[in-house]
């Protein structure tokens, strides 16, 4: 099946930095979404984006799917950003998405 | 709007006993999914149903069994449980869009499961 490779694993951040996520996959998808679990254990969708550049307030998501990669970015952090970031790929005709390990990330005041 | 409602939210069992996780939805998705989640492992995909009447194993079907009751609900079952099913787990549902791609993944809140 697909790989799908986040990096870092970990990510300890100070109030008010930036972040860049990584998000590699091996085959070509027809779907991509990025998900924040919050430290409640709940999963929330942030972004569906199989390709090109999204935007929603302090985040902000490109997918370059020809290169098999996306990047999630988090300006001005907060600590309510903490939680774990997950990135999850779709492969054509598959109807099920694939989950990475995950990004921790500690967002400190 | 509830969205994704699981059932129950904490569940304790000894090794060999049988349950029965629970999910709706009320957003009249076509697709649900069963995911588990392990420490270190992210999520893994049990069964999924990509519409009603429908259902196929995932990474990790072995041990479960699962119903599509309807289009609003999807159960998984554990017939004989085991320690090494003792895991958080999450349902999941997406409204189907054109032939093969499912939009955004709405998650229930969760079934944290120990067995003993």
């Amino acid at each position: 099946g697909i790989q799908v490779e986040q990096s870092p694993p970990d990510l300890i951040l100070q109030e008010g930095a930036n972040s860049t996520l990584r998000c590699n996959f091996s085959d070509s998808v027809n779907n991509l979404q990025w998900f924040h679990q919050n430290p409640w254990g709940q999963l929330i969708n942030l972004f569906y984006i199989p390709s090109g550049t999204k935007q929603n307030g302090r985040l902000s998501a490109t997918t370059v799917a020809t290169e098999r990669y996306s990047l999630l970015y988090i300006s001005s952090s907060q600590t309510t950003d903490s939680g774990v970031y997950f990135c999850a790929v779709e492969v054509s005709n598959d109807y099920k998405l694939s989950f990475g390990a995950g990004t921790t990330v500690t967002v400190r005041a | 709007n509830a969205g994704v409602t699981q059932t129950p939210k904490f569940q304790v069992l000894k090794t060999g006993q049988s349950m029965t996780l629970q999910c709706a939805q009320d957003m009249n998705h076509n697709s649900m999914y069963w995911y588990r989640q392990d420490p270190g492992m992210g999520l893994r995909l049990i069964y999924y149903s990509a519409s009603e009447g429908t259902t196929d194993k995932g990474e990790v079907p072995n041990g479960y069994n699962v119903s599509r009751l309807n289009k609003r609900e999807f159960s998984l079952r554990l017939e004989s449980a085991a320690p090494s099913q003792t895991s958080v787990y999450f349902c999941a549902s997406s409204i189907l869009q054109g032939a093969w791609t499912n939009e955004k993944l709405f998650f229930g809140s969760g079934t944290q499961l120990s067995v003993l």
